[in-house]
């Protein structure tokens, strides 16, 4: 009973690096997104994605790439790594959009150098 | 712009009742739910409110009045467990998600 797995758990990066965190559900789940969370702040969507092919940008988009291949994966790229960057990430999915409850993954704690 | 309010920290004794209250200023309404997010771990769901009025769900209530903007999360029969992050969230009429910055509850024996 997975349900949605984020990789890794911990990162550390040195400035101007670029990474992968891995994101899959397997509740079958169309609606996929990812969340920044930073002290003394609600989360704020990154990008989010409604269907396989489908992506689109939320709050804080810059700096950050998705892609949605498929309905179980939803990987998100950072491809110049910044200090700003320094975060906790969640993934979550829901059945079909934000009417649902969102599922997250245990988060990746992100520490950029 | 688009607001949510809610106290930074409480803290409340084993056993007993608190209150978390919730105020928002949102472009629109579709919607509020309210997440538990233990220390170091992920949000999890509690409950979601549409219309006005009290959900009741084991020892976690949840009210909503859409006219004063407000919410609150009522928990019961406090467990030392139930020390985490409240997080109060917000669908606008873009159908976006607000989140609240939380409320941290702190449960003393």
């Amino acid at each position: 009973n997975a349900g949605v797995t984020q990789t890794p758990k911990f990162q550390v990066l040195k400035t101007g690096q670029s990474m992968t965190l891995q994101c899959a559900q397997d509740m079958n789940h169309e609606y996929m997104s990812w969340y920044r969370q930073d002290p003394g702040m609600g989360l704020r969507l990154i990008h989010y994605s409604v269907g396989a092919g489908i992506t689109d940008q939320g709050e804080v988009p810059n700096g950050y790439n998705v892609s949605r291949s498929t309905t179980e994966d939803f990987p998100l790229r950072l491809l110049s790594a910044a200090p700003s960057q320094t975060s906790v990430y969640f993934c979550a999915s829901s059945l079909n959009g934000e009417f649902q409850p969102q599922h997250f993954g245990d988060g990746t704690r992100l520490s950029i150098l | 712009g688009q607001n949510i309010d809610q106290p930074t920290e409480m803290t409340a004794t084993e056993g007993a009742i608190v209150q978390i209250n919730c105020t928002y200023q949102t472009s629109g309404f579709n919607g509020l739910f309210w997440y538990q997010q233990h220390a170091g771990e992920a949000p999890t769901f509690l409950s979601y409110n549409v219309l006005d009025g009290l959900e009741e769900k084991g020892r976690f209530s949840s009210f909503l009045s859409r006219s004063k903007g407000y919410s609150y999360l009522l928990l019961k029969e406090l467990q030392m467990k139930d020390s985490a992050s409240y997080l109060c969230v917000v669908m606008d009429s873009n159908y976006q998600l607000i989140w609240g910055a939380g409320t941290k509850l702190i449960i003393k024996p």
